[in-house]
């Protein structure tokens, strides 16, 4: 069975650019999750739907990110325009259920460079 | 608010020894703890998952203990190999977010 799967891997971009990042979560899980990690940091939460459902983006800067799951299946993060403080890896995870006792699984990032 | 920390930041350890990574929280009213595995500029692996009714939980090598009312768990890696070396992190799950601690470098020599 196939992990989450993100595109691109990698993407280096020059500042006040826009960028799109692309998630597939496993197939049959509701719950999608985007966070973002720093270097040399863990992850922080940015956003989780439930089915196209956002409900919780506390974390999410709404004057430059937005984020989409209008099938409620794959996703896509939208930062624009790009400043130099957004270089890092942007993570997807998904699960079941939103329920706490649920497995996250990570895909493999997208690495991001603003320059 | 949920804070994990990790002792220590890093580590170096010689091939076979055995080795203990540590985690704190300052919530105890989780649902659960992860242990992940993360290869310089790739994602997360999952490599053990503690239910908060549970005490801990082994695979292979790996043995993660977990300690709810004093908010600790250990990951105890034995017999290290070289393909160990990588930074691992642990997450703790409460009823709204997976929170991380910023892990532990791990590095096993030759």
């Amino acid at each position: 069975e196939a992990g989450v799967v993100q595109s691109p891997r990698y993407k280096i971009i020059e500042k006040k650019q826009p960028v799109a990042f692309w998630c597939n979560p496993i197939s049959g899980h509701n719950t999608l999750y985007w966070y973002l990690q720093n270097l040399g940091q863990g992850p922080e939460l940015l956003i989780r739907y439930e089915n196209e459902e956002a409900v919780d983006d506390s974390q999410l800067p709404k004057d430059r990110f937005s984020a989409e799951r209008l099938k409620g299946v794959d996703s896509t993060l939208k930062i624009q325009p790009a400043e130099l403080g957004d270089s890092a890896v942007y993570l997807c995870a998904s699960s079941l259920g939103a329920e706490g006792y649920n497995e996250q699984f990570f895909g493999p990032g997208t690495r991001l460079t603003v320059l | 608010k949920q804070e994990v920390t990790q002792i220590p930041a890093a580590l170096s350890v010689p091939e076979g020894e055995n080795l203990v990574l540590n985690c704190s929280f300052t919530d105890s009213a989780i649902y659960n703890l992860q242990w992940f595995r993360q290869d310089p500029g790739k994602g997360l692996t999952s490599l053990l998952l503690i239910q908060s009714s549970q005490r801990e939980q082994t695979s292979g090598r790996l043995n993660a203990s977990l300690d709810k009312s004093s908010g600790r768990s250990t990951l105890y890696i034995a017999a290290s190999q070289p393909g160990d070396s990588a930074t691992y992190l642990c997450a703790v799950r409460t009823a709204s977010k997976l929170t991380f601690g910023t892990g532990t470098r791990l590095q096993v020599t030759l």
